[in-house]
C-alpha cells in the first residue's frame, strides 16, 4: 500500500521567508501528486498538480513544487510567503492505477505579519 | 456550478442518535468519497464510490454506511452515533481516471455528545 509522509507537522514563518514543506511517499511506480491547501474554516482546494513532463511544476498563488524521482519526493515551496498563505497544505499521491489518493496528515503553516 | 453541495454545516447529536450527511455534485463526477477530519491525523478515507451502485469501504468504515443510488448523491450515514465520531466531514469527488483532481464540499462539522 502507498503511504505519504509529511514531516513538517507545524511550521511557524514570518512574511517574506520562504517556505519548503516536505512531502514523501512509498510508491516505486508511476505516481501522481498533488498538493492542497486547506484556508481557515474552509474545504480543501486543489494548489498544483504533477502527472508527467517538466518535474518542477507551478502552482496558484506563486507555489512550487519539485518532482524529484530518486527521492520519492514532492516537495511545495514559496519564495516568499505571505500572511495569507496561512493554512493546512496537504500532499497526496495516486499511484498503481488507482484513482484514489492517499493523503499526508498535513502541515499547518502560520505566517506571522 | 454549485460544486460539492454539503448539508448540514454543523450538527449535534447524542450518542446513539441517527442521522445522514448529505453530498451532491453537480458534475457528473464518477467518484465519490467521504472524509473525516481529525486534529494530527490528516485526511482519512470512510467510504468511496465509483458510481452509482458501487460503494466500497475506505481507511475507517465502522459505524458509518453510504449508498449511490444516483450520479449526483452520496449520503453517508451515521447509524448510532458515538463520542468517537466526532469529526469534520467532507465528501469529495472526481472523474474516475488518475489526472482526476478531487473537488471537496466545504465540510460538515459533527459533535456527539
Amino acid at each position: 500500500a502507498q503511504s505519504v509522509s509529511q514531516h513538517n507537522h507545524h511550521v511557524i514563518l514570518s512574511e517574506a521567508a520562504s517556505l519548503e514543506l516536505g512531502c514523501n511517499y512509498s510508491y516505486g511506480g508511476t505516481v501522481n501528486l498533488f498538493w492542497y491547501v486547506q484556508y481557515p474554516g474552509q474545504h480543501l482546494q486543489l494548489l498544483l498538480k504533477y502527472f508527467s513532463g517538466d518535474p518542477l511544476v507551478k502552482g496558484i498563488k506563486g507555489f512550487e513544487a519539485e518532482f524529484i524521482k530518486s527521492k520519492f519526493s514532492f516537495n511545495l515551496r514559496k519564495p516568499s510567503v505571505q500572511w495569507s498563505d496561512t493554512a493546512e497544505y496537504f500532499c497526496a499521491v495516486m499511484g498503481g492505477g488507482s484513482y484514489i489518493p492517499t493523503f499526508g496528515r498535513g502541515t499547518s503553516l502560520i505566517v506571522h505579519p | 456550478n454549485a460544486g460539492v453541495t454539503q448539508t448540514p454545516k454543523f450538527q449535534v447529536l447524542k450518542t446513539g442518535q441517527s442521522m445522514t450527511l448529505q453530498c451532491a455534485q453537480d458534475m457528473n463526477h464518477e467518484y465519490m468519497s467521504w472524509y473525516r477530519q481529525d486534529p494530527g491525523m490528516g485526511l482519512r478515507l470512510i467510504h468511496y464510490s465509483v458510481g452509482a451502485g458501487i460503494t466500497d469501504q475506505g481507511e475507517v468504515p465502522n459505524g458509518y454506511n453510504v449508498s449511490r443510488s444516483t450520479t449526483e448523491d452520496f449520503p453517508l450515514r451515521l447509524l448510532s452515533a458515538a463520542p468517537s465520531q466526532t469529526s469534520v466531514y467532507f465528501c469529495a469527488s472526481s472523474y474516475a481516471d488518475r489526472t482526476g483532481e478531487l473537488f471537496f464540499g466545504e465540510g460538515s462539522r459533527l459533535t456527539v455528545l
